[in-house]
């Protein structure tokens, strides 16, 4: 185990419906990440939190929402999703964003999201 | 941006065969480059890194190479068995602190 966990495991949700995804990391790390990882296709990182502050958004569409209450909780809410949005969802964290303590990223077991 | 490439994207070796991963960059600043082991139904675990101060690393039997001049780092896997069977990623951290991930390569190690 990473010290990373994530729920739901699985989740299959209409394109109408509001659903959040969890992201719990026992490490005592301060940043924490959303990633996505579609079949063929790279990890896209999707959101960086740092010390609970927001550090980036790479161009993610706004029916996907992160929330970051402390240091050691991530959320992802979902909403008026797309089929397309179907894929894994990493969640991941590191001791600091900056990399000079240390940039080693742990990765939970993902959540796998079906939109029908 | 930076731009990772990683090949082959399928690899079969047999048991005790050795096995080979590519990944090459295009930004220069890139400074970190960490290797991943996914296996089904789990995220991405760390397995080796290497930093551009270095030219290679060793851990057992798996090993990473590093050419800066190039831009391009290898994953070396030695003496293959069943439970290497994964998907392998390599990644390429830049400036701003962005990690960039390869495609993936999916190793299956025959008995």
């Amino acid at each position: 185990e990473t010290g990373v966990t994530q729920t739901p495991r699985h989740l299959v949700m209409g394109m109408t419906n509001k659903k959040s995804l969890k992201c719990e990391q026992h490490l005592g790390h301060n940043a924490m990440y959303w990633y996505k990882q579609s079949a063929k296709k790279p990890l896209e990182l999707m959101f960086v939190y740092s010390l609970e502050e927001r550090v980036e958004n790479n161009s993610v569409p706004s029916r996907f929402s992160p929330e970051c209450p402390n240091s050691s909780h991530l959320f992802l809410h979902l909403h008026t999703l797309q089929p397309e949005d179907s894929a894994l969802y990493l969640c991941a964290s590191s001791q600091d964003f900056s990399g000079f303590v240390s940039e080693t990223q742990y990765f939970g077991p993902g959540t796998r999201l079906l939109v029908l | 941006g930076e731009n990772v490439e990683q090949h082959p994207s399928t690899l079969s070796v047999q048991e005790g065969d050795s096995a080979v991963i590519k990944c090459t960059y295009s930004d220069s600043a890139s400074n970190y480059f960490p290797w991943y082991k996914q296996e089904l139904g789990k995220g991405p675990q760390l397995i080796i890194d290497i930093r551009s101060n270095v030219g290679e690393k060793k851990d057992q039997r798996i090993a990473v190479t590093l050419n800066k001049t190039a831009k391009h780092f290898s994953l070396h896997i030695t003496e293959t068995q069943p439970e290497d069977s994964a998907v392998y990623f390599c990644a390429a951290r830049t400036r701003g602190n962005q990690f960039y991930f390869g495609t993936g390569t999916s190793l299956t190690v025959i008995p």
